[in-house]
């Protein structure tokens, strides 16, 4: 089985200058997460889709973050501009559904570096 | 405000010993705890959960003790291996959510090094 992909791997930007971040998650996984994690800090949650609707987006800064989850599959993770404190690993996560039996399954992250 | 907290950001032990991980909540509405283990490079991968309702959740060489008046759960490796060195991460998952996993508290993880 697949598991859920993520790129670029790698992306260095300067500040105000946009970036976005794509994830294929696991085939049949009607919830997909993305999370930030800060050096250091454990991954906090920014958006939760079920299917292509969202869940919880309380913590997204919806000035600067955007994203999408068009037909229920792949999601995008947009920000702009980006300021020197969003220089983070970005993990997308997927689960079959939302309860809590339902194990997240991360990919292996977007590093980004804002100069 | 921190409300899963690993105090120790680092564990060191010797191959075949326990290792002994903890984890400090402090929303009493945390009724779901789950831990994630981390290789550099890699996605957090899901290890062992225990629900509110139980004070211990076993699967083979892991246990996760919950010690819901302390607002404490730990996670223990025995016997330790090599292959154990990685962060390890406690997370919560609030009851007010219905049922749903909803939004995961992380802590800032534990990195564990065991020696040969």
């Amino acid at each position: 089985e697949a598991g859920v992909a993520q790129s670029p791997r790698y992306k260095i930007i300067e500040k105000r200058q946009s970036v976005a971040f794509w994830c294929n998650p696991i085939s049949g996984h009607a919830t997909l997460y993305w999370y930030q994690q800060i050096l250091g800090q454990g991954p906090k949650l920014l958006i939760q889709f079920q299917n292509n609707g969202v869940v919880d987006d309380s913590q997204l800064p919806k000035d600067r973050f955007s994203a999408e989850r068009l037909k229920g599959v792949d999601s995008t993770l947009k920000i702009q501009p980006a300021k020197l404190e969003d220089s983070a690993v970005y993990l997308c996560a997927s689960s079959l559904g939302s309860g809590r039996r339902n194990e997240q399954f991360f990919g292996p992250g977007t590093r980004l570096t804002v100069l | 405000d921190q409300q899963v907290k690993q105090n120790s950001p680092s564990l060191s032990v010797q191959e075949g010993r326990i290792s002994i991980l903890n984890c400090d909540y402090t929303n009493s509405m945390f009724d779901y705890f789950l831990w994630y283990k981390k290789y550099p490079a890699e996605g957090p991968t899901f290890l062992i959960s225990i629900s509110s309702i139980k004070d211990k959740n076993e699967d083979g060489r892991f246990t996760v003790f919950l010690n819901k008046s302390a607002k404490h759960l730990s996670l223990h490796i025995v016997p330790s291996q090599p292959g154990d060195s990685a962060v390890y991460f406690c997370a919560a998952s609030p009851m007010n959510y219905g049922g749903s996993q909803g939004n995961l508290i992380f802590g800032k993880g534990t990195k564990l090094s065991v020696k040969p």
